[in-house]
C-alpha cells in the first residue's frame, strides 16, 4: 500500500550526514506537501518536518527537508547514535482513492 | 499535555469485531481533524483512517472500506474505530494520531494498541 518510494537503508559514522530520498507522483508529493517522522525501535512515530521543510518546536536544526518535483529529501548532518531509526515520509494522494499516504520507510544506522 | 490514550485492542478470529477507543486530553480534541494509522508486525506505517473535527466528513483507505468505521465523540473526547469483518492482514498496531493542520501532519501519536486477527 506504500505509494511513496524509500531506500530501505542508509548508514553513516557518527558526525557525518545522510539523506533520505521520497519519490511519488504527481497525485501526491507532485501537488502537495510533505512530512517526516522518526521511529526508534518499539516506540511511536514522531513528526520531524512538515510542510515539506519545517520543523516542529523541538526539532533540532540538524533535520531538514526539501521538496522538488514530485520527490522529497530529508537530510541529517552530525548524525549521533542517537538517530538510529526508522524514517518515513508522508503526504496526502488526491487520487480517486484520497487519503493519507507513507512510504516505504529506511532505517538508518550509526555506524 | 498531550495524551492519546488507545485501548480495546486484543485477540479476535477472522471473521470478528473490535472496537478501539483513543481518549484524548491537553488539547481542545474537538477542534482537530483525527486517525488511525496502523504497522503490522516488522512492516511500515499505513494510514487506515480519517475524520473531521466536527465528525460530518470521513476517509478510509481502499482495504478496509465497507469493513471499518471511524467516530469520534467531542463532548467525550474520545475517538473510536470500528473494525468488523477482520482479516489475518488486518494485525496490527493501531495508533491514534492528531492531525496538526488539517492536512495530514501527525504531530501527536498514542502508544499504540495491537489487534491479533488469529484463530
Amino acid at each position: 500500500q506504500s505509494v511513496l518510494t524509500q531506500p530501505p537503508s542508509v548508514s553513516a559514522a557518527p558526525g557525518q550526514k545522510v539523506t533520505i530520498s521520497c519519490s511519488g507522483s504527481s497525485s501526491n508529493i507532485g501537488n502537495n506537501y510533505v512530512s517526516w517522522y522518526q521511529q526508534l525501535p518499539g516506540t511511536a512515530p514522531k513528526l520531524l518536518i512538515y510542510d515539506n521543510n519545517k520543523r516542529p518546536s523541538g526539532i533540532p536544526d540538524r533535520f531538514s527537508g526539501s521538496k522538488s518535483g514530485t520527490s522529497a529529501t530529508l537530510g541529517i548532518t552530525g548524525l549521533q547514535t542517537g538517530d538510529e531509526a526508522d524514517y518515513y515520509c508522508g503526504t496526502w494522494d488526491s487520487s480517486l482513492t484520497a487519503g493519507g499516504v507513507f512510504g516505504t520507510g529506511t532505517k538508518v544506522t550509526v555506524l | 499535555e498531550v495524551q492519546l490514550v488507545e485501548s480495546g485492542g486484543g485477540l479476535v478470529q477472522p471473521g470478528g469485531s473490535l472496537r478501539l477507543s483513543c481518549a484524548a486530553s491537553g488539547f481542545t480534541f474537538s477542534n482537530y481533524w483525527m486517525h488511525w494509522v496502523r504497522q503490522a508486525p516488522g512492516k511500515g506505517l499505513v494510514w487506515v483512517s480519517r475524520i473531521s473535527s466536527d465528525g460530518s466528513s470521513t476517509s478510509y483507505v481502499d482495504s478496509v472500506k465497507g469493513r471499518f468505521t471511524i467516530s469520534r465523540d467531542n463532548a467525550k473526547n474520545t475517538l473510536y474505530l470500528q473494525m468488523n469483518s477482520l482479516r489475518a492482514e488486518d494485525t496490527a498496531v493501531y495508533y491514534c494520531v492528531r492531525d496538526l493542520w488539517n492536512y495530514y501532519y501527525f504531530d501527536y501519536w498514542g502508544q499504540g494498541t495491537l489487534v491479533t486477527v488469529s484463530s
